[in-house]
């Protein structure tokens, strides 16, 4: 069945480094993909998506590439910030039934 | 702009005891859905409703029911609790469409002893 695989965690970098989260899924047919950030004690919120190969979603400085060859949506930012110290999902959707999530990364940015 | 809500937030129940979680949304969503998320393995799929009167299984139903007799509420029961369904349990909405995103309740911390 449709399935995703995170990196796993957790992940320490220190303030301004390079984030980068691996994805890769496994679907029967062309899902969209999202990823999704839980910041302590609240529900997921979307970060963002990507509808199709080769679309770029981005979104508060992190951006994800739908790459269909490699059936991959790495989450990358260029400088994190201590604010973005969270739990990040990768999650495909396939039909209008379910989102299927990875297992989650957690991030710590340190000052 | 309540969202999605959940109560209780946090619960602690004796096993063999029942409950019941309560979703409600206010975005007048037709698909909802139940999820608990425990560490390790991310969030997997108990029930799901894709409209009023409507319920299926998903990824990990036993040892739970649902019921969505009006739109905007979701139900999730456990009828004889067991340590096993220890976890945090988050409701979630969303419109038609494998292009929409998921609303997330912020979440029920059960615990099972």
């Amino acid at each position: 069945g449709d399935s995703v695989t995170q990196m796993e965690g957790p992940v320490t970098l220190s303030e301004e480094a390079f984030l980068t989260i691996n994805c890769t899924y496994t679907a029967t047919g062309y899902p969209s993909l999202f990823w999704y950030v839980q910041y302590p004690g609240e529900g997921l919120q979307l970060l963002l998506k990507a509808t199709k190969a080769d679309d770029k979603g981005s979104n508060k400085g992190f951006e994800a590439t739908y790459r269909k060859e490699t059936t991959s949506f790495h989450l990358e930012k260029g400088s994190v910030q201590v604010s973005d110290s969270a739990v990040y999902f990768c999650a495909l959707r396939y039909n209008n039934n379910d989102m299927r999530f990875g297992a989650g990364t957690r991030l710590t940015v340190k000052p | 702009n309540a969202g999605v809500t959940q109560t209780p937030k946090f619960r602690v129940l004796k096993t063999g005891q029942s409950m019941t979680l309560l979703c409600a949304q206010d975005m007048n969503h037709e698909y909802m859905y139940w999820y608990r998320q425990d560490p390790g393995m991310g969030l997997r799929l108990i029930h799901y409703s894709v409209g009023e009167g409507t319920t299926a299984k998903g990824e990990v139903p036993d040892g739970y029911n649902v019921s969505r007799l009006k739109k905007q509420n979701f139900l999730l029961g456990l009828e004889s609790a067991a340590p096993s369904q220890t976890s945090v349990y988050f409701c979630a909405s969303s419109l038609g469409g494998r292009n929409e995103k998921l609303f997330f309740g912020s979440g029920t911390q059960l615990s099972v002893l």
